[in-house]
């Protein structure tokens, strides 16, 4: 079974500053996206951005991009020019897209951050 | 720009009653879900549901869960017989193939 792990329960960052935001995974498959989604106070559910297994080339997304390691299994979410706005839940997610797999979002347990002024 | 919409947005029920949770997903996506997140957790896979009829469940979907897509555009998810430990946030999400997957604003319940 596919599993995703976010080893940093909190983080902080200086407002203007950059912060990374780490997750690995645990797949057989080949086929596969991650996503980074936020999760504000109000708690809905916000895709800040996705990447395809199949692609080499990192997904950005304005101030957010990744480093997607495949070999590796990391996919880590970097911010740039922390805005007080981007305060919330950060949960890394994983999705087969495999003949026969499993169409579930797997999620990691959550990196929060905190934007300090 | 279209959305999932949830209602109600918070439901407080009493131990052993019967709750409906209602979704209304993205008009041309395939797919739908539900999850659910407890205070303080990660977010958990509830079930998948497409062409109507399950498609995945998790062990947490229990026989006092169902779900229903009653006209064309409303998606239901049933709790029968609610417990304390059903209080959570619960997601409705849905997604056209090979796409991301896009949630609603979430129903928080709580069982008193």
């Amino acid at each position: 079974a596919q599993t995703v792990t976010q080893s940093q329960p909190e983080m902080s960052v200086q407002e203007a500053e950059t912060v990374t935001l780490s997750c690995t995974y645990d797949t057989s498959e080949s086929d596969y996206y991650l996503f980074w989604y936020k999760q504000p106070p109000s708690r809905q559910m916000i895709l800040v951005i996705r990447q395809e297994a199949y692609k080499q080339q990192n997904a950005t997304e304005n101030r957010f991009s990744v480093n997607f390691q495949k070999a590796a299994k990391s996919f880590s979410l970097k911010i740039s020019d922390s805005q007080l706005g981007d305060a919330a839940m950060y949960f890394c997610a994983y999705r087969s897209f495999s003949q026969g797999g499993s169409e579930k979002l797997v999620f990691g347990k959550g990196t929060k951050l905190t934007v300090n002024p | 720009e279209p959305e999932v919409t949830q209602t109600p947005s918070h439901q407080v029920t009493q131990m052993g009653q019967e709750v409906i949770l209602r979704c209304v997903p993205i008009s041309n996506h395939l797919y739908f879900y539900w999850y659910r997140q407890i205070l303080g957790q990660k977010v958990e896979f509830l079930v998948s549901f497409y062409n109507n009829e399950i498609s995945e469940k998790s062990e947490i979907f229990d026989d006092q869960f169902s779900v229903e897509r009653p006209d064309g555009s409303n998606f239901t998810l049933k709790i029968r017989s609610t417990k304390l430990e059903d209080s959570a946030m619960y997601f409705c999400a849905s997604t056209r193939v090979r796409t991301e997957a896009f949630f609603g604003q979430g129903t928080r319940l709580t069982v008193v």
